[in-house]
Protein backbone atom coordinates (compact mmCIF):
# COMPACT_ATOMS: atom_id res chain seq x y z
CA UNK A 1 0.00 0.00 0.00
CA UNK A 2 1.08 3.51 -1.18
CA UNK A 3 1.60 5.84 2.28
CA UNK A 4 3.24 8.31 4.50
CA UNK A 5 3.25 7.74 8.48
CA UNK A 6 4.17 10.27 10.40
CA UNK A 7 6.12 10.24 14.10
CA UNK A 8 7.80 11.48 16.77
CA UNK A 9 5.32 14.39 17.70
CA UNK A 10 3.95 15.21 21.42
CA UNK A 11 4.18 17.75 23.91
CA UNK A 12 7.77 20.09 24.59
CA UNK A 13 8.45 23.19 26.37
CA UNK A 14 8.83 26.13 24.57
CA UNK A 15 12.65 26.33 23.86
CA UNK A 16 12.61 23.01 23.16
CA UNK A 17 13.70 20.16 20.62
CA UNK A 18 11.50 17.87 18.50
CA UNK A 19 12.36 15.39 15.62
CA UNK A 20 9.71 14.35 13.55
CA UNK A 21 9.57 11.49 11.38
CA UNK A 22 7.88 10.38 8.28
CA UNK A 23 8.34 6.53 6.57
CA UNK A 24 7.16 5.78 3.18
CA UNK A 25 6.24 2.62 1.74
CA UNK A 26 4.62 1.60 -1.80
CA UNK A 27 6.72 3.55 -4.05
CA UNK A 28 10.20 4.20 -4.55
CA UNK A 29 10.91 6.62 -2.25
CA UNK A 30 14.30 7.87 -3.19
CA UNK A 31 12.55 9.28 -6.74
CA UNK A 32 10.39 12.01 -5.02
CA UNK A 33 10.73 15.95 -3.46
CA UNK A 34 9.15 15.43 0.13
CA UNK A 35 7.82 18.27 2.29
CA UNK A 36 6.25 19.26 5.77
CA UNK A 37 3.22 20.88 6.19
CA UNK A 38 2.03 22.51 9.47
CA UNK A 39 -1.99 23.18 10.22
CA UNK A 40 -2.27 25.06 14.21
CA UNK A 41 -5.53 24.31 15.67
CA UNK A 42 -8.45 25.36 14.00
CA UNK A 43 -6.21 27.40 11.39
CA UNK A 44 -5.45 26.70 7.58
CA UNK A 45 -2.15 24.72 5.89
CA UNK A 46 1.12 26.24 6.14
CA UNK A 47 4.04 24.80 4.40
CA UNK A 48 7.05 24.30 6.69
CA UNK A 49 9.83 22.87 4.26
CA UNK A 50 10.93 20.83 1.13
CA UNK A 51 13.57 18.63 0.18
CA UNK A 52 14.69 17.10 -3.42
CA UNK A 53 15.75 13.26 -4.01
CA UNK A 54 19.65 13.49 -2.59
CA UNK A 55 18.88 15.84 0.16
CA UNK A 56 21.13 18.54 -1.55
CA UNK A 57 18.31 21.21 -2.09
CA UNK A 58 16.09 22.62 0.63
CA UNK A 59 13.94 25.36 1.12
CA UNK A 60 11.62 26.41 4.53
CA UNK A 61 9.02 29.21 4.84
CA UNK A 62 10.76 32.17 6.78
CA UNK A 63 9.23 31.55 9.95
CA UNK A 64 11.10 28.22 10.76
CA UNK A 65 14.29 29.05 9.12
CA UNK A 66 17.61 28.55 11.23
CA UNK A 67 15.20 27.04 13.40
CA UNK A 68 14.01 23.39 11.45
CA UNK A 69 15.88 21.20 9.71
CA UNK A 70 14.40 18.96 6.77
CA UNK A 71 16.58 15.60 5.96
CA UNK A 72 16.18 12.62 4.80
CA UNK A 73 17.55 8.84 4.34
CA UNK A 74 16.77 6.80 1.05
CA UNK A 75 17.59 3.87 2.18
CA UNK A 76 15.17 3.73 4.92
CA UNK A 77 12.52 5.55 3.20
CA UNK A 78 12.06 8.42 5.27
CA UNK A 79 12.05 11.79 5.86
CA UNK A 80 12.80 14.11 8.77
CA UNK A 81 11.88 17.41 10.54
CA UNK A 82 14.55 18.90 13.01
CA UNK A 83 12.86 20.72 15.12
CA UNK A 84 14.80 23.28 17.84
CA UNK A 85 13.93 26.26 19.35
CA UNK A 86 9.94 25.83 19.66
CA UNK A 87 7.74 28.51 19.89
CA UNK A 88 4.21 28.11 21.26
CA UNK A 89 3.05 29.21 17.78
CA UNK A 90 5.07 26.05 16.82
CA UNK A 91 1.93 24.13 17.99
CA UNK A 92 0.23 22.50 15.13
CA UNK A 93 -0.39 18.61 13.36
CA UNK A 94 2.90 18.05 11.13
CA UNK A 95 1.51 16.45 7.85
CA UNK A 96 4.44 15.35 5.64
CA UNK A 97 3.36 14.69 1.78
CA UNK A 98 4.76 13.58 -1.43
CA UNK A 99 5.79 16.25 -4.24
CA UNK A 100 4.64 16.19 -7.40
CA UNK A 101 5.15 17.84 -10.26
CA UNK A 102 2.83 19.45 -13.44
CA UNK A 103 4.48 18.49 -16.85
CA UNK A 104 5.14 21.01 -18.95
CA UNK A 105 5.44 24.26 -16.37
CA UNK A 106 7.10 22.31 -13.46
CA UNK A 107 4.83 23.30 -10.57
CA UNK A 108 4.86 21.65 -7.48
CA UNK A 109 1.85 20.16 -5.98
CA UNK A 110 1.55 17.29 -3.25
CA UNK A 111 -0.23 13.75 -4.29
CA UNK A 112 0.04 11.90 -1.29
CA UNK A 113 -0.38 13.43 2.40
CA UNK A 114 0.04 10.94 6.02
CA UNK A 115 -1.95 11.04 8.60
CA UNK A 116 -0.26 13.23 10.32
CA UNK A 117 1.89 14.34 14.10
CA UNK A 118 0.54 16.67 16.85
CA UNK A 119 3.23 19.00 18.07
CA UNK A 120 2.10 20.73 21.16
CA UNK A 121 4.60 23.64 22.44
CA UNK A 122 3.41 24.67 26.11
CA UNK A 123 5.06 25.34 29.30
CA UNK B 1 5.47 37.04 -0.59
CA UNK B 2 2.84 35.77 -2.82
CA UNK B 3 -0.73 35.64 -1.46
CA UNK B 4 -3.66 33.38 -2.44
CA UNK B 5 -7.39 34.64 -1.52
CA UNK B 6 -9.98 32.47 -0.79
CA UNK B 7 -14.11 33.42 0.75
CA UNK B 8 -14.14 31.80 4.07
CA UNK B 9 -17.16 30.22 3.57
CA UNK B 10 -19.27 28.80 0.96
CA UNK B 11 -22.88 27.42 1.13
CA UNK B 12 -24.44 25.10 -0.94
CA UNK B 13 -27.71 23.11 -1.50
CA UNK B 14 -27.68 19.10 -1.97
CA UNK B 15 -27.52 18.46 -5.93
CA UNK B 16 -26.40 22.14 -6.48
CA UNK B 17 -22.84 23.31 -8.06
CA UNK B 18 -20.90 24.74 -5.47
CA UNK B 19 -17.93 27.37 -6.73
CA UNK B 20 -15.15 28.57 -4.45
CA UNK B 21 -12.61 30.70 -5.92
CA UNK B 22 -8.73 31.90 -5.25
CA UNK B 23 -7.29 34.89 -6.35
CA UNK B 24 -4.02 35.27 -6.85
CA UNK B 25 -2.30 39.00 -5.88
CA UNK B 26 -0.58 39.11 -9.30
CA UNK B 27 -1.20 38.57 -13.00
CA UNK B 28 1.69 36.00 -13.63
CA UNK B 29 0.47 32.30 -14.31
CA UNK B 30 0.96 29.66 -11.86
CA UNK B 31 -1.16 26.40 -11.97
CA UNK B 32 -3.57 25.95 -9.25
CA UNK B 33 -3.88 23.00 -7.24
CA UNK B 34 -6.97 21.75 -4.80
CA UNK B 35 -7.47 19.81 -1.39
CA UNK B 36 -9.89 19.00 -0.03
CA UNK B 37 -9.70 18.40 3.87
CA UNK B 38 -12.15 16.89 6.12
CA UNK B 39 -12.35 17.13 9.93
CA UNK B 40 -10.07 15.39 11.67
CA UNK B 41 -8.01 13.88 8.42
CA UNK B 42 -5.66 14.54 6.35
CA UNK B 43 -5.73 17.02 2.90
CA UNK B 44 -6.69 15.46 -0.51
CA UNK B 45 -6.18 16.24 -3.57
CA UNK B 46 -8.68 16.82 -5.93
CA UNK B 47 -7.65 18.84 -8.44
CA UNK B 48 -4.24 19.35 -9.89
CA UNK B 49 -2.90 21.36 -12.40
CA UNK B 50 -5.56 23.80 -12.69
CA UNK B 51 -8.25 21.52 -13.98
CA UNK B 52 -6.87 17.78 -13.78
CA UNK B 53 -8.48 15.48 -11.35
CA UNK B 54 -6.24 12.51 -9.59
CA UNK B 55 -7.30 9.00 -9.59
CA UNK B 56 -10.64 8.33 -7.80
CA UNK B 57 -11.51 11.74 -7.68
CA UNK B 58 -15.50 12.15 -8.79
CA UNK B 59 -15.96 14.06 -11.93
CA UNK B 60 -18.08 15.71 -10.34
CA UNK B 61 -14.98 17.65 -9.05
CA UNK B 62 -13.52 20.20 -11.81
CA UNK B 63 -11.30 23.38 -12.08
CA UNK B 64 -10.62 26.40 -13.96
CA UNK B 65 -7.90 29.07 -14.41
CA UNK B 66 -8.25 32.31 -15.84
CA UNK B 67 -6.90 35.58 -15.25
CA UNK B 68 -5.73 35.73 -11.51
CA UNK B 69 -8.57 33.73 -10.51
CA UNK B 70 -8.71 29.86 -10.18
CA UNK B 71 -12.05 28.05 -9.07
CA UNK B 72 -13.19 24.52 -8.00
CA UNK B 73 -16.35 23.67 -9.24
CA UNK B 74 -18.41 21.05 -7.44
CA UNK B 75 -21.52 19.81 -9.48
CA UNK B 76 -24.27 17.66 -7.98
CA UNK B 77 -23.14 18.70 -4.76
CA UNK B 78 -23.51 15.55 -1.99
CA UNK B 79 -23.41 15.74 1.92
CA UNK B 80 -20.18 14.04 1.76
CA UNK B 81 -18.94 16.82 -0.14
CA UNK B 82 -18.79 19.19 3.33
CA UNK B 83 -15.20 19.98 4.25
CA UNK B 84 -12.47 22.74 3.61
CA UNK B 85 -11.14 23.22 0.55
CA UNK B 86 -7.94 24.67 -0.16
CA UNK B 87 -5.85 26.28 -3.01
CA UNK B 88 -2.20 26.03 -3.99
CA UNK B 89 0.72 27.03 -5.61
CA UNK B 90 4.47 27.01 -6.23
CA UNK B 91 5.74 30.72 -6.13
CA UNK B 92 8.75 30.12 -8.51
CA UNK B 93 10.36 33.80 -7.59
CA UNK B 94 11.08 32.37 -4.23
CA UNK B 95 10.78 28.45 -4.33
CA UNK B 96 8.27 28.77 -1.62
CA UNK B 97 4.79 27.02 -1.76
CA UNK B 98 1.43 29.44 -1.10
CA UNK B 99 -1.35 27.60 0.34
CA UNK B 100 -5.08 29.76 0.43
CA UNK B 101 -6.77 30.39 3.38
CA UNK B 102 -9.46 27.61 3.23
CA UNK B 103 -13.03 27.96 1.89
CA UNK B 104 -15.52 26.24 4.39
CA UNK B 105 -18.04 24.18 1.90
CA UNK B 106 -21.20 23.86 3.41
CA UNK B 107 -24.29 21.64 2.51
CA UNK B 108 -27.73 23.23 3.66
Amino acid sequence: EVQLVESGGGLVQPGGSLRLSCEASGFTFSNYWMTWVRQAPGKGLEWVANINQDGSDKDYVDSVKGRFSISRDNAKSSVYLQMNSLRVEDTAVFYCARVEWTTPGFFLYFDLWGRGTLVTVSS
Amino acid sequence: SYVLTQPPSVSVAPGQTARMTCGGDNDEYKSVHWYQQKPGQAPVLVVYDDSDRPSGIPERFSGSNSGNTATLTISRVEAGDEADYYCQVWDTSSDHVVFGGGTKLTVL
